[in-house]
């Protein structure tokens, strides 16, 4: 089955520096991925979609400026939050699909958890 | 009014019992329905997915969509404790998923 690895699982980070989050994809190219945001007890928000050689679409209200996606390959998408800070600390996920599944067969990588101190 | 409506629990039920879990929607676009159960600090993985209306079973789960009443729901038979976690339900419309905000399910021994 499809297999999204992201790293790290956790990263602890001082206020104003930045960090890079990775998803892959493993065992099949990925054309699109997506990056969500999951606050204690809340679902999934859809921050962006990355995709392949090109500028990822951001959702209304998410600072593009701030969190930096790139998408070099087929299988490797990136999220840097630039300058965080602890109203950034948050889980982090990211899920990619197969082309033919895409509309249902979503995998996610196991998530980021990001403390800002 | 959110697209996609879901209680967010916690549900807690004795083991061996069956966990009914629903979603309602707005928008009469989405076409796929899914079902991902995520354990904490984990990401959500795949349960189950329909098309349009109808039923559909895989082992002890069943889910159904009834898309005249923009209304779906999970169904887990003879539940177990390790079935104890969040689920979320979604749905997509040209690819991009709208998350429900997840039930919490304890079962108990």
């Amino acid at each position: 089955g499809a297999v999204v690895s992201q790293h790290p699982s956790w990263v602890i980070c001082k206020s104003g520096t930045s960090v890079k989050i990775e998803c892959r994809s493993l065992d099949f190219q990925a054309t699109t991925m997506f990056w969500y945001r999951q606050f204690p007890k809340q679902s999934l928000m859809l921050m962006a979609t990355s995709n392949e050689g090109s500028k990822a679409t951001y959702e209304q209200g998410v600072e593009k400026d701030k969190f930096l996606i790139n998408h070099a390959s087929l299988t490797l998408s990136t999220l840097t939050v630039t300058s965080a800070h602890p109203e950034d600390s948050s889980f982090y996920i990211c899920s990619a699909s197969p082309n033919s599944t895409v509309n249902y067969g979503y995998t996610f990588g196991s998530g980021t958890r990001l403390t800002v101190v | 009014q959110k697209e996609v409506e879901q209680d967010p629990g916690p549900l807690s039920v004795p083991e061996g019992a069956i966990v009914s879990l629903n979603c309602t929607y707005s928008n009469s676009a989405f076409q796929y329905f899914m079902w991902y159960r995520q354990y904490s600090r984990k990401g959500p993985e795949l349960l189950m997915y329909t098309y349009s209306s109808g039923n559909k079973e895989d082992g002890r789960f069943t889910a159904q969509v009834d898309k005249s009443s923009k209304y779906i729901s999970l169904f887990i038979r003879d539940s177990q404790p390790s079935d104890s976690a969040t689920y979320l339900c979604a749905m997509s419309s040209w690819g991009k998923l709208q998350f429900g905000a997840g039930t919490q399910v304890v079962v108990t021994p």
